[in-house]
């Protein structure tokens, strides 16, 4: 299986701020990476595909970035309703796997 | 819009059986492979299982193989999730999601709500 590895794994920043978080997989998925965004008590939502593909609806303020084994997921002027925990899935291969998650917290 | 709702979670013992539905509206269902996935409580997320559209392809991950079966009725819009023989270690959050086309493939564009499942030892 394909080992998804974020970084970091809890990140604090301020409301305006720009942040990024990184993914690497243990072997290249090509560009098949997505990312997801979750909030408490809540389900995933997704995010970016095809690693920098917008899913429908989802503001410009994310981006992503990346290729074979290292990606980026960058969220720019940062708002209160951005502060979620956001994952990243790998779907080159089966079975398709995610990372850790990336916890982002209000400074 | 689409939409999926899921149903039929609840508390089970140990060694025994749960259905979990999903119901689809929005879209054309059968058009779209469909996915299963589960998150522990506190932990991360965890792929299951994924269904074709036409139901004649299945693939599950090692955790549940053998155990659960995914299936679908286009007629009605709605998949389930047969989970037989459960253990501790499948509690968890399950939703169920529509898997995106071409670059999208293999990855979930729109989620349900999601279903806890509870296994008491």
């Amino acid at each position: 299986d394909i080992q998804m590895t974020q970084s970091p794994s809890s990140l604090s920043a301020s409301i305006g701020d720009t942040v990024s978080i990184t993914c690497r997989a243990s072997q290249g998925v090509r560009k098949y990476l997505a990312w997801l965004q979750q909030k408490p008590g809540q389900a995933p939502k997704s995010l970016i595909y095809a690693t920098s593909s917008l899913q429908s609806g989802v503001p410009s303020k994310f981006s992503g970035s990346g290729s074979g084994t290292e990606f980026t997921l960058t969220i720019s002027s940062l708002q209160p309703e951005d502060f979620a925990t956001y994952y990243c899935q790998q779907y080159n291969s089966y079975p398709p796997t995610f990372g850790q998650g990336t916890r982002l917290e209000i400074k | 819009q689409v939409q999926l709702v899921e149903s039929g979670g609840g508390l089970v013992k140990s060694g025994g059986s749960l259905r979990l539905s999903c119901a689809a509206s929005g879209f054309s269902f059968s058009d779209y492979y469909m996915g299963w996935f589960r998150q522990a409580p506190g932990k991360g997320l965890e792929w299951v299982a994924y269904i074709s559209g036409s139901g004649d392809t299945k693939h599950y991950g090692d955790s549940v193989r053998g155990r659960f079966t995914a299936s679908r009725d286009n007629a009605k819009s709605s998949m389930s999730l047969q989970m037989n023989s459960l253990r501790a270690e499948d509690t968890s959050v399950y939703y169920c999601g529509r898997l995106g086309s071409i670059e999208a493939a293999g990855t979930v564009d729109y989620w349900g709500q999601g279903a806890l499942v509870v296994v008491s030892s």
